[in-house]
């Protein structure tokens, strides 16, 4: 089974902060790497695929960069609706997929 | 847009099976560019992938849940289901339906059902 490791847990940030969230593989993944924002009581919903491709009606502020082992997840400015818990998901072990443990990220 | 809507009882005994389906609106459950599948959210387990299904009926499955899990497809419904047999309270979590997005090894989910609380308890 490939692992992956999201770090920190949670953080604390204001509005305006750069945020990052990075997201560890247990063996290369190349950029089989997916992003999700889950807000409380909703499904998570899809941000960044491929490591650094941003779906469709997402934010520019949200960027995705890393290859192979190590994955970031970039805020450039966070705002007030971007309080929530960010998964990482990896499809490289195709059909076994996975999901790290979450990063939530509140309000300082 | 495409939409998801998970069903089923929000109470299952310990030791009986779990039935839950998902129906799909704006959207087929024949199309043979997704998959179907089913997730689920505990506060122990975080999110885990349960499995899922091509149009064909062709399914994969967790291994950690391969031995109790059946995932199915009504074409004639356009919606696909979940069974999980023999739960127990560690079966208790969100359970959420979604179309899986396949672009060679590629996957991912978008979008997802609302998700339904299952709870395991005499």
């Amino acid at each position: 089974d490939i692992q992956v490791t999201q770090s920190p847990s949670s953080l604390s940030a204001s509005v305006g902060d750069r945020v990052t969230i990075t997201c560890r593989a247990s063996q290369s993944i190349s950029a089989y790497l997916n992003w999700y924002q889950q807000k409380p009581g909703k499904a998570p919903k899809i941000l960044i695929y491929a490591a650094s491709t941003l779906q469709s009606g997402v934010p520019s502020r949200f960027s995705g960069s890393g290859s192979g082992t190590d994955f970031t997840l970039t805020i450039s400015s966070l705002q007030p609706e971007d309080f929530a818990t960010y998964f990482c998901q990896q499809s490289y072990n195709t059909p076994f997929l996975t999901f790290g443990g979450g990063t939530k990220v509140e309000i300082k | 847009q495409v939409q998801l809507q998970e069903s089923g009882p929000g109470l299952v005994k310990p030791s009986e099976t779990l039935s839950l389906s998902c129906s799909v609106s704006n959207g087929s459950v024949s199309s043979g560019s997704y998959y179907w599948t089913w997730i689920r959210q505990s506060p122990g387990k975080g999110l885990e992938w349960i499995g899922y299904i091509y149009y064909s009926g062709s399914t994969n499955y967790n291994p950690s849940l391969k031995s109790r899990v059946t995932i199915s497809l009504d074409v004639s419904k356009n919606q696909f289901s979940l069974k999980l047999r023999s739960v127990t309270a560690a079966d208790t979590a969100v359970y959420f339906c979604a179309r899986v997005i396949i672009n060679g090894w590629l996957r991912f989910f978008d979008p997802w059902g609302q998700g339904t609380l299952v709870t395991v308890s005499s």
